[in-house]
């Protein structure tokens, strides 16, 4: 199985902050990278797919990057909508896995 | 609007059986594969399970294979989850996830999910 590493479990961060969260795969994933946001009590919402495309609807201040094995979730100005928890998603392989969420907390 | 609601949630004993629905509105379910993810309290998301449109092609995760059946009923728009021989270590929120394309892998993503089951397993 390929294991997802998000080495940040949380991020105090300040509103207008720019953050970046990383996602490491245990082997080369090529693109195939997903990003979600996820805040409490709520299901999981798509952000950025295949490492870099941002889903409808997502506000452009969220980005993505990387290919291979590492991968980057920016978020140009924070705002107080996006502390949340983020996950990344490998979907090169069955089974598809996840890494361990980044929560994104205020300072 | 595309949207996806989990029913049939509850508390079970463990060793019990439980079956989930996902019922789809807004598109065809035939055009979309479709998975199972779970989330233990406090803990990050797992896979589960997927079903290609089809529902010709199945996965599961080594933690359900045998355990968890994924089926479909597109004529219905609906997607199902049967669940035996529950664990205590299953208790969880099981969300299904619409997959991109009906068929096939690498480039795939979940949108949208379902606002979740609850589903505890404790005697």
């Amino acid at each position: 199985d390929i294991q997802m590493t998000q080495s940040q479990s949380s991020l105090s961060t300040s509103v207008g902050d720019r953050v970046t969260i990383t996602c490491r795969a245990s082997q080369n994933i090529n693109k195939y990278l997903n990003w979600y946001q996820q805040k409490p009590g709520k299901a999981p919402k798509l952000l950025i797919y295949a490492a870099s495309n941002l889903q409808s609807g997502v506000p452009s201040r969220f980005s993505g990057s990387g290919s291979g094995t590492d991968f980057t979730l920016t978020i140009s100005s924070l705002q107080p909508e996006d502390f949340a928890t983020y996950y990344c998603q490998q979907s090169y392989s069955i089974p598809f896995t996840f890494g361990g969420g980044t929560k994104v907390e205020i300072k | 609007e595309v949207q996806l609601v989990e029913s049939g949630g509850g508390l079970v004993q463990p060793g019990g059986s439980l079956r989930l629905s996902c019922a789809a509105s807004g598109f065809p379910l035939s055009s979309h594969g479709m998975h199972w993810v779970r989330q233990a309290p406090g803990k990050g998301l797992e896979w589960i399970s997927y079903i290609s449109g089809s529902g010709s092609t199945v996965f599961y995760a080594d933690s359900v294979e045998g355990r968890f059946t994924i089926t479909r009923d597109n004529a219905e728009n609906s997607l199902y989850l049967q669940m035996n021989s529950l664990r205590a270590e299953e208790t969880a929120v099981y969300y299904c996830a619409r997959d991109r394309a009906a068929e096939g892998f690498g480039d795939n993503w979940f949108d949208p999910w379902g606002q979740g089951a609850l589903v505890i397993v404790s005697s």
